[in-house]
């Protein structure tokens, strides 16, 4: 079966450092993979989608970029992090090019910067 | 400007009670749209989907169903119990885009 792992769980950082998430995908090859924003009372705002190793879409202007050194690893960084980064990161994944197809989310990364 | 619109913020039904959420949406585009649940501090875990050729899906106590001519999709939970408590966030998909579009969530409670 496939699993989706993010880490850390959670992260306080201060203003101006820098920042790396991490998410894994087993179980699966050649995967869609996914990174959302889930800020306070907010729906989920999709920030970047990877289709395959180096391939990457930015969904929204933003501080942040992502990069998928191997096919079930998505990193999701900053050099300096603002405090409009706030929020709960979320992973997920799809079957790659299969149309329409669920998308499965990992625990997620609760960000705080202060 | 926002697609995909969960109007009720909120939702507080009796256990055993049938829970309705609704959506809409704007983009006559989207032909694919899935419910999920969220708990707090976790990820969305995936409860249902309906494509639009369909008006009706359903799995056990869930059922979706949509009305394209309206734009709204709706979920309904039957009967609903404490454990379902959690907040529905409706997603919607554009031809094959792979890239799902969500709306602000409703929080259902469910009371004992």
């Amino acid at each position: 079966s496939q699993t989706i792992h993010q880490w850390p769980a959670t992260l306080v950082q201060p203003v101006g450092s820098p920042l790396s998430l991490e998410c894994t995908v087993e179980g699966t090859s050649n995967p869609n993979l996914y990174w959302y924003r889930q800020a306070a009372g907010r729906g989920l705002q999709l920030l970047f989608y990877s289709v395959g190793i180096g391939q990457i879409s930015s969904e929204v202007p933003q501080n942040l970029s992502a990069s998928r050194p191997q096919d079930r690893q998505f990193i999701l960084s900053s050099k300096k992090l603002l405090l409009s980064d706030s929020g709960f990161y979320l992973c997920a994944w799809s079957v790659g090019g299969a149309g329409s197809s669920e998308q499965y989310f990992g625990p997620g990364t609760r960000l705080t910067v202060t | 400007d926002q697609q995909v619109k969960q109007n009720s913020p909120s939702l507080s039904v009796q256990e055993g009670r049938i829970s309705i959420l609704n959506c809409d949406y704007t983009n006559s585009m989207f032909d694919y749209f899935l419910w999920y649940k969220k708990y707090p501090a976790e990820g969305p875990t995936f409860l249902i989907s309906i494509s639009s050729i369909k008006d009706k899906n359903e799995d056990g106590r869930f059922t979706v169903f949509l009305n394209k001519s309206a734009k709204h999709l709706s979920l309904h939970i039957v009967p609903s119990q404490p454990g379902d408590s959690a907040v529905y966030f409706c997603a919607a998909e554009k031809g094959g885009s792979e890239k799902l579009v969500f709306g602000k969530g409703t929080k259902l409670t469910v009371n004992p």
